[in-house]
């Protein structure tokens, strides 16, 4: 498709279980953001890649939660241990191009991902 | 570290009504701002942005500018529709993307 597609759209899961969420960008976007986003909140910052590395992870809650992009493209969170506290919504973006100072240009949105933890 | 403050919500208006819809920042250097919208059912999506200061960003009747002195970007639009019915996000932009908690708006017929 033409936009971010992210997967699964609703994910419900226990206390303690292992979680991915999966993010497949715009093609021959570089920038790629995950952000997290609670009821009623604006979305919280979490990790960017500038192609595959991380270029800031400073949004991280902590260690329980990680991110990949092995390839430039395609991105992972992994969510270790889940808590009721992950419950939200999971968004990614992607943007053309960025910089060390932020996204230089508009950032492309998917649906996000829903994670309920029961 | 660098925020965004916006006016809470929800929003009720109805059509052809004035909106404004307040947002004030902090930030050590020179971010640029944004608005972001959010339709029912739709992922985020930019409406309008500016880059440096005095800059106006305009798109579908909205309008902000960028206020260095006062450190704000006021949305606003002269004559809302039914379908202008979504939540409003401003944002920044400096080191990363920073959004505010959002804005709700309800155009009532």
């Amino acid at each position: 498709g033409a936009g971010v597609s992210q997967t699964p759209s609703n994910k419900v899961t226990e206390k303690g279980k292992y979680v991915e969420l999966r993010c497949d960008p715009i093609s021959g976007h570089t920038a790629l953001y995950w952000y997290r986003q609670s009821l009623g909140q604006g979305p919280e910052f979490l990790i960017y890649f500038q192609g595959t590395g991380a270029a800031d992870d400073s949004g991280l809650p902590n260690d329980r939660f990680f991110a990949v992009r092995p390839e430039g493209s395609v991105s992972t969170l992994k969510i270790q241990r889940t808590e009721r506290g992950d419950s939200a919504v999971y968004l990614c973006a992607s943007s053309l191009t960025s910089t060390r100072e932020g996204p230089a240009g508009e950032l492309f949105f998917g649906e996000g991902s829903r994670l309920t933890v029961l | 570290g660098d925020s965004v403050t916006q006016m809470e919500g929800p929003v009720t208006l109805s059509e052809e009504a004035f909106l404004t819809i307040n947002c004030t920042y902090t930030a050590t250097g020179y971010p640029s701002l944004f608005w972001y919208v959010q339709y029912p059912g739709e992922g985020l999506q930019l409406l309008l942005k500016a880059t440096k200061a005095d800059d106006k960003g305009s798109n579908k009747g909205f309008e902000a500018t960028y206020r260095k002195e006062t450190t704000s970007f006021h949305l606003e639009k002269g004559s809302v529709q039914v379908s202008d019915s979504a939540v409003y996000f401003c944002a920044l932009s400096d080191n990363d993307m920073r959004f505010g908690a959002g804005t709700r708006l309800t155009v009532k017929p």
